[in-house]
């Protein structure tokens, strides 16, 4: 049972590119998430699903988009990269009335 | 949204119980208090959530004070390996019926000595 997984774990880019980050979930869940991290910082949200075709804006959304096109996969786009999207980036899933279960975690660096 | 406070750090010597505390003095009568902790470079793992009684799990205590104004974690016999940063997080009341997302702050650091 794999759980939460991140794809890739890490990558670098250059100012302007686009890339999207993967995250898959087996167990079913209802509910994804996508929270970055920041040095000295906590998690913070930046956009979430509550179902297949449909996603939400968190705390911190702009720079980013989100599609949830099957239930497994919720995918994050960085359509324009730049230096204050390096991070490290997580993904959660979760039923309703449950724990959140996560991800170990994509660090992007962008240059 | 209610708002909580920890210690940035703590230590801890090995064997001993871990007290970890949080102050969530705004909080309202239909949220939970979570604890999650993160482990260097692993995602944040789920530990204990509880409303209003004291719980427990194979992992660790929460009490919960009658007020609900503050918690506590505790670790029974903490381990090197229960180093880590602890987050209490109160789970948000969905606007719309959408979904109960975390906020995450900073949390405590606590560190078990040999």
């Amino acid at each position: 049972n794999a759980g939460v997984t991140q794809t890739p774990k890490f990558r670098v880019l250059k100012t302007g590119q686009s890339m999207t980050l993967l995250c898959a979930q087996d167990m079913n869940h209802e509910y994804m998430y996508w929270y970055r991290q920041d040095p000295g910082m906590g998690l913070r949200l930046i956009h979430y699903s509550v179902g297949e075709g449909t996603t939400a804006k968190g705390e911190v959304p702009d720079g980013y988009n989100v599609s949830r096109l099957k239930k497994q996969n919720f995918l994050l786009g960085l359509e324009s990269a730049a230096p204050s999207q390096t991070s490290v980036y997580f993904c959660a899933s979760k039923q309703p009335n449950q724990p959140q279960h996560f991800g170990d975690g994509t660090r992007l660096s962008i240059l | 949204d209610a708002k909580t406070t920890q210690p940035p750090s703590m230590d801890c010597a090995e064997g001993r119980a871990a007290n970890l505390p949080c102050n969530h003095s705004t909080i309202s009568g239909n949220e939970y208090v979570y604890w999650y902790r993160q482990i260097h470079s692993q995602g944040p793992q789920y530990i204990i959530h509880g409303l209003k009684n004291n719980e427990t799990n194979e992992m660790a205590s929460l009490i919960i004070t009658e007020d609900r104004k503050s918690s506590t974690l505790i670790l029974p016999h903490a381990t090197l390996r229960d180093t880590a940063v602890y987050y209490c997080i109160v789970r948000v009341p969905p606007p719309g019926g959408a979904t109960n997302k975390l906020i995450f702050g900073t949390g405590t650091l606590l560190a078990v000595q040999p």
